[in-house]
């Protein structure tokens, strides 16, 4: 079947903006993790959902950022009065066992 | 907290030559996971292998093998046989087995792997 999807894939944005990232995994995987990974980074964990509810949002840099999964399927990361050091590509995953993530493509959000 | 160190950030070897990326980890958990995954330019993570730490035995995925060490907390891969399309970056994670939530992979800075023809 379809692999995790992201949009958009690029997404340029003012500081200060409001924006959102949409992450489709795959489908029956119950499980849905965002990362965030910066140039020369390795991806750091932002938040984990299992089914609809966040178990874990301990990587969550502070308030400006949320992510929902209304439904137990999409989910969406929503970042508040963007910053530049927001710039980063922020990478979905998704699992049916909790132990093997399948990745998305990313989006890459630049803030000027 | 748990840390990944992968000291290598760029290997290069020759087209069917043998190379091996290293990988040290702290953690003062008994059982845990680990794994390799391939982020070629398309961004996309792709997972390479993965290890049980009860287990002893060492995982083998084809061309692909670890050395898992686990008193030394170290989980080397080595690539035989390196082709052109195993060039990209390599990034080693760690994920605890407590449960309660405690998914989320932890990923060292990774080590860009070229392939020279």
């Amino acid at each position: 079947g379809a692999g995790v999807s992201q949009t958009p894939s690029n997404k340029v944005t003012e500081k200060g903006k409001y924006v959102e990232l949409r992450c489709d995994p795959i489908s029956g995987h119950t499980a849905l993790y965002w990362y965030r990974q910066s140039l020369g980074q390795g991806p750091e964990f932002l938040i984990y959902f299992q089914g609809t509810g966040a178990a874990d949002d301990s990587g969550l840099p502070n308030d400006r950022f949320f992510a929902v999964r209304p439904e137990g399927s999409v989910s969406t990361l929503k970042i508040q009065r963007t910053e530049r050091g927001d710039s980063a590509v922020y990478l979905c995953a998704s699992s049916s066992d909790r132990i093997e993530q399948f990745f998305g493509p990313g989006t890459r959000l630049t803030v000027l | 907290a748990q840390t990944v160190t992968q000291s290598q950030p760029e290997m290069s070897v020759q087209e069917a030559e043998t190379v091996t990326l290293s990988c040290t980890y702290d953690t003062s958990e008994s059982d845990y996971y680990l794994f390799w995954y391939k982020q070629p330019p398309s961004r996309q993570m792709i997972l390479v292998i993965r290890q049980e730490a009860y287990k002893q035995q060492n995982a083998t995925e084809n061309r692909f093998s670890v050395n898992f060490q686990k008193a030394a907390k170290s989980f080397s891969l080595k690539i035989s046989d390196s082709q052109l399309g195993d060039a990209a970056m390599y990034f080693c994670a760690y994920r605890s087995a407590l449960g309660g939530g405690a998914d989320g992979l932890t990923f060292g800075k990774g080590t860009h792997l070229i392939i020279q023809p």
